[in-house]
């Protein structure tokens, strides 16, 4: 079936480096495709989305970017901060029905 | 403030008993999700509504249930039937047409004892 998955489970960064954490899916038909950051017992948070007529989108500190002829979307963080430790999603948007999300990967920043 | 509101924020259950999560949104929104979330892995869909009145069952419906009487409110019932319960439930809700990002309530996490 039509899945959304990410290649790694956990990423550890040293501060001030830049993060990348990936994400493939397979549903072509996606229109919008969508990044959330969750802290330990938290709901996710909105970090950024992308529509899918776009390559990149910038946000402050973040990047994403996606590849349609490859499935795959890109979440980078500039400069990693010890609060940007969490659990990053993503997820796409399978019109406005409901949201599909991957297992996440966990980013682990150490000062 | 708008937003969306989950309570309680923890709740214990005894084997067998039903129990209803509480989730409350002010945003205006159309739709509205309930998701499950066990340790170390990412959200599965339970139930989600469209419009009130109506809802579809998720990935994972099994064992809940939900009602949509009126717009702000989705509550979710983890029923008897339902055999591993313990978890960390996330309500979220989002504009209906063209919508693009949901927001999500801080969760209830459910133990059963």
């Amino acid at each position: 079936g039509e899945s959304v998955g990410l290649h790694l489970p956990t990423l550890s960064v040293q501060e001030g480096d830049n993060s990348i954490i990936n994400c493939a899916y397979s549903n072509s038909a996606s229109d919008y495709f969508i990044w959330y950051k969750q802290e330990s017992g938290k709901g996710p948070q909105f970090i950024i989305d992308i529509r899918s007529n776009m390559d990149k989108r910038q946000g402050q500190r973040v990047t994403v970017l996606l590849n349609k002829t490859v499935k795959h979307l890109s979440l980078q963080i500039a400069a990693t901060q010890p609060g940007d430790s969490a659990v990053y999603f993503c997820a796409e948007n399978e019109g406005f029905q409901k949201l599909v999300f991957g297992t996440g990967t966990r980013l682990l920043v150490s000062p | 403030d708008g937003g969306i509101t989950q309570s309680p924020k923890y709740l214990f259950r005894k084997e067998g008993q039903n129990v209803t999560l509480s989730c409350e949104q002010n945003l205006n929104h159309d739709a509205m999700y309930w998701y499950r979330q066990d340790p170390g892995q990412g959200l599965r869909l339970i139930y989600y509504s469209q419009i009130v009145n109506d809802f579809q069952k998720g990935d994972i419906a099994e064992g809940y249930s939900v009602s949509r009487e009126k717009k702000e409110s989705f509550p979710l019932t983890v029923t008897s039937a339902q055999k591993n319960p313990t978890a960390f439930y996330l309500c979220a809700s989002s504009i209906s047409r063209g919508a693009t990002e949901a927001f999500f309530g801080q969760g209830t996490r459910l133990t059963v004892v």
